[in-house]
């Protein structure tokens, strides 16, 4: 099947840092992928619809300027998260549709457990 | 709002036995309805998916059985291994193409045990 790889799986950084997590669709182009945010023992959340070629669309009550999106290409959207704290610690989870096939028909990648300290 | 009711939050099952987690919605709109599995530290990913227009779905040992009027829809799964211990969430859309987004369910932690 298709795959949808993330990059890191985890990452540790200090509380004020930036943190870029990279979402790639392998074998597939995808002019829309979606980021999501998951706490422990949790659902998944979607925080925002990336994009390729114009701004990504962001749910209600996540901050575009927090959570900074690019798709610069038809294979690659990033995730940063600008000036990170603590609350900021979470699993983010990205997700593709191949092109052509409907929204919800996504694959998901492994998922970036970000630890901020 | 929580628009995808999900129950039991765990469940525990022995090998052999038969897992059924429930999920109810509202919005009478979603006509896709998935289902995913999750392991730990790791991404969803689809176990089986169905319609409104069908009442149930079998693929291997996983069923999706559907009740339109009542707006439910469970996941059974026959002679549970192991192996499928895992977290498992239901989730509806509307399919508008583009525009169609994923509403999840809180999810159901499967314990499978010998």
């Amino acid at each position: 099947g298709a795959v949808v790889s993330q990059h890191p799986s985890r990452v540790i950084c200090k509380s004020g840092t930036s943190v870029k997590i990279e979402c790639r669709s392998l074998d597939f182009q995808a002019t829309t992928m979606f980021w999501y945010r998951q706490f422990p023992k949790k659902s998944l959340m979607l925080m925002a619809t990336s994009n390729e070629g114009s701004k990504a669309t962001y749910e209600q009550g996540v901050e575009k300027d927090k959570f900074l999106i690019n798709h610069a290409s038809l294979t690659l959207s990033t995730l940063t998260v600008t000036s990170a704290h603590p609350e900021d610690s979470s699993f983010y989870i990205c997700s593709a549709p191949p092109q052509g096939a409907w929204n919800t028909e996504a694959f998901f990648g492994q998922g970036t457990r970000l630890t901020v300290v | 709002q929580q628009q995808v009711k999900q129950s039991p939050q765990s469940l525990i099952v022995q090998k052999g036995g038969i897992s059924i987690i429930n999920c109810a919605y509202e919005n009478t709109a979603f006509d896709y309805f998935p289902w995913y599995q999750q392991f730990p530290g790791k991404g969803p990913a689809l176990l089986i998916a169905i319609r409104p227009d069908v009442s149930e779905k079998k693929e291997g040992r996983f069923t999706i059985s559907f009740n339109k009027s009542a707006k439910q829809f469970s996941l059974h799964i026959m002679d549970s291994q192991p192996g499928d211990s895992a977290t498992y969430f239901c989730a509806a859309s509307i399919n508008t193409g583009t525009a169609s987004k994923l509403t999840f369910g809180t999810g159901t932690r499967l314990q499978v045990t010998l």
